[in-house]
């Protein structure tokens, strides 16, 4: 199978601080994974698509400067939440493809964080 | 992309089976069906897939009509634990640069 670990599950922060939130592709090599976030009784809601070695692609709407994705590795992408406010909160999940296995697997997804800024 | 239709919600007796159904319509031939699930503060699930023949695994089955205008996902045996709001997606076969996106999807409800 395919396995994408997102960590941490839960975090609370400070208005103005920020937060990481990494998402690894434990058994298999994702050249592209996927930042959403949902709010409450709301669908997921694409943010950006992370490129492996290069620039993510944002979704209309969704500020590349406060949201900042790095995919440094084959293996690993992370989401930055930057000067974050209560209106940021919200779940957030990434998701990736095993490479050859879409047909198969699908997309796989990691387990979700739980944003709460206060 | 295709885009899909299902009802906002449903509920369903412990032990009964769950039919969920999806319209989609304006399906190409070349594109899959798929169907995901997310139990509350989780990630999705993937559940199955299929292009034009019915299709059972361990979770479910899922019965895509001949013309794959529609298809349903059916849990034969539905659980407590089957509570989530279920996802049904259409992607291309060749799923190079597709980026899943998620409509409302059904809420399903599995009571006692």
């Amino acid at each position: 199978g395919a396995v994408v670990s997102q960590h941490p599950s839960r975090v609370i922060c400070k208005s103005g601080t920020s937060v990481k939130i990494e998402c690894r592709s434990l058994d298999f090599q994702a050249t592209t994974m996927f930042w959403y976030r949902q709010f409450p009784k709301q669908s997921l809601m694409l943010m950006a698509t992370s490129n492996e070695g290069s620039k993510a692609t944002y979704e209309q709407g969704v500020e590349k400067d406060k949201f900042l994705i790095n995919h440094a590795s084959l293996t690993l992408s992370t989401l930055t939440v930057t000067s974050a406010h209560p209106e940021d909160s919200s779940f957030y999940i990434c998701s990736a493809s095993r490479q050859g296995a879409i047909k198969l697997y699908g997309y796989t997804f990691g387990s979700g964080t739980r944003l709460t800024v206060v | 992309d295709a885009k899909t239709t299902q009802p906002p919600s449903m509920d369903c007796a412990e032990g009964r089976a769950a039919n969920l159904p999806c319209n989609h319509s304006t399906i190409s031939g070349n594109e899959y069906v798929y169907w995901y699930r997310q139990i509350h503060s989780q990630g999705p699930q993937y559940i199955i897939h299929g292009l034009k023949n019915n299709e059972t695994n361990e979770m479910a089955s899922l019965i895509i009509t001949e013309d794959r205008k529609s298809s349903t996902l059916i849990l034969p045996h539905a659980t407590l634990r089957d509570t989530a709001v279920y996802y049904c997606i259409v992607r291309p076969a060749s799923g190079g640069s597709y980026i899943p996106t998620f409509g409302r999807g059904t809420s399903l409800i599995v009571h006692p």
